[in-house]
C-alpha cells in the first residue's frame, strides 16, 4: 500500500458543482495533514491544514478520519479558478526524531463553463 | 512579496556540465528543503537542513549536494547532470521541523532541462 494515495482524476466538473476528494494514508501514527494546490509547472500552495475536527474555510472543506486513515476535501460551488490538482501531504513520525513529510501524487480537477 | 526566492526560473544545462540552483527566503525559517519534481509525480524530498544540520535523505543520489552558507541561503549543486535529472526543483523552507505539524512554503521552483 502506497504511504499517501490519492485518486489522480482529472475530475471534470461543471461550474457551480460541488466536488469531493479523498486521500488515504498508510502510517497509523501519522500526525499532520494538509492539502496543498499545484497549478500547472507552478509550485504548491498550501490550500489548507487538516484539523481532527475538520476545518472549514470558505467553500472548502477539510476532514480527517483517524480510524479509517483519510482524509478528505469538499469544494462548494466550484469555480473556473479551481482548476488545478490538489495534493494531499501527511507529516508522519519515522524515528530517531525525525519527522517525514510525503505528497500523494495529487488529484487533478477541471472545472468545465 | 515572494517570501522563498529561486534562481533561476529556467535553467538550461548540458549534459554533465555542473549547475547549481539558488534558493533565498525571507521568513527566516529555520528549515530550508529541495524536492525534485517530475511530470504527473509528487515532489521527491532530496534532503534538508535544520539550521546548519544537513539532513540527505536514503535515495538521493550522490550527485545531488547541498549547501546552505547562511539562513537565508540554501543551493542545490548538481555535480554531472544527467537525462534524467531534467525536472522541476522546488525550494521549501518551514519555520520548524515536521514534527510542529507546521505547513511548508514553496518557491516558484526552477525548471531544470538537460541538453
Amino acid at each position: 500500500r502506497k504511504e499517501v494515495e490519492q485518486d489522480p482524476g482529472p475530475f471534470n466538473v461543471p461550474e457551480g458543482a460541488t466536488v469531493a476528494f479523498n486521500c488515504t494514508y498508510s502510517n497509523s501514527a501519522s500526525q499532520s495533514f494538509f492539502w496543498y494546490r499545484q497549478d500547472c509547472r507552478k509550485e504548491p500552495k498550501l490550500l489548507m491544514s487538516v484539523y481532527s475536527s475538520g476545518n472549514e474555510d470558505g467553500r472548502f472543506t477539510a476532514q480527517l478520519n483517524r480510524a479509517s486513515q483519510y482524509i478528505s476535501l469538499l469544494i462548494r460551488d466550484s469555480k473556473l479558478s479551481d482548476s488545478a490538482t490538489y495534493l494531499c501531504v501527511v507529516t508522519s513520525y519515522s524515528g530517531a526524531g525525525s519527522y517525514q513529510l510525503t505528497f500523494g501524487k495529487g488529484t487533478k480537477l477541471s472545472v468545465i463553463p | 512579496d515572494a517570501m522563498v526566492i529561486q534562481n533561476p526560473r529556467y535553467q538550461v544545462t548540458q549534459f554533465g556540465k555542473p549547475v547549481t540552483l539558488s534558493c533565498s527566503q525571507t521568513l527566516n525559517h529555520n528549515v530550508m528543503y529541495w524536492y525534485q519534481q517530475k511530470s504527473s509525480q509528487a515532489p521527491k524530498l532530496l534532503f534538508h537542513y535544520y539550521d546548519k544540520d544537513f539532513n540527505n535523505e536514503a535515495d538521493t543520489p550522490d550527485n545531488f549536494q547541498s549547501r546552505r552558507p547562511n539562513t537565508s541561503f540554501c543551493f542545490l549543486d548538481i555535480r554531472s547532470p544527467g537525462l534524467g535529472d531534467a525536472a522541476m526543483y522546488l525550494c521549501a523552507t518551514s519555520r520548524d521541523g515536521q514534527g510542529y505539524g507546521q505547513p511548508q512554503h514553496f518557491g516558484d521552483g526552477t525548471r531544470l532541462s538537460i541538453l
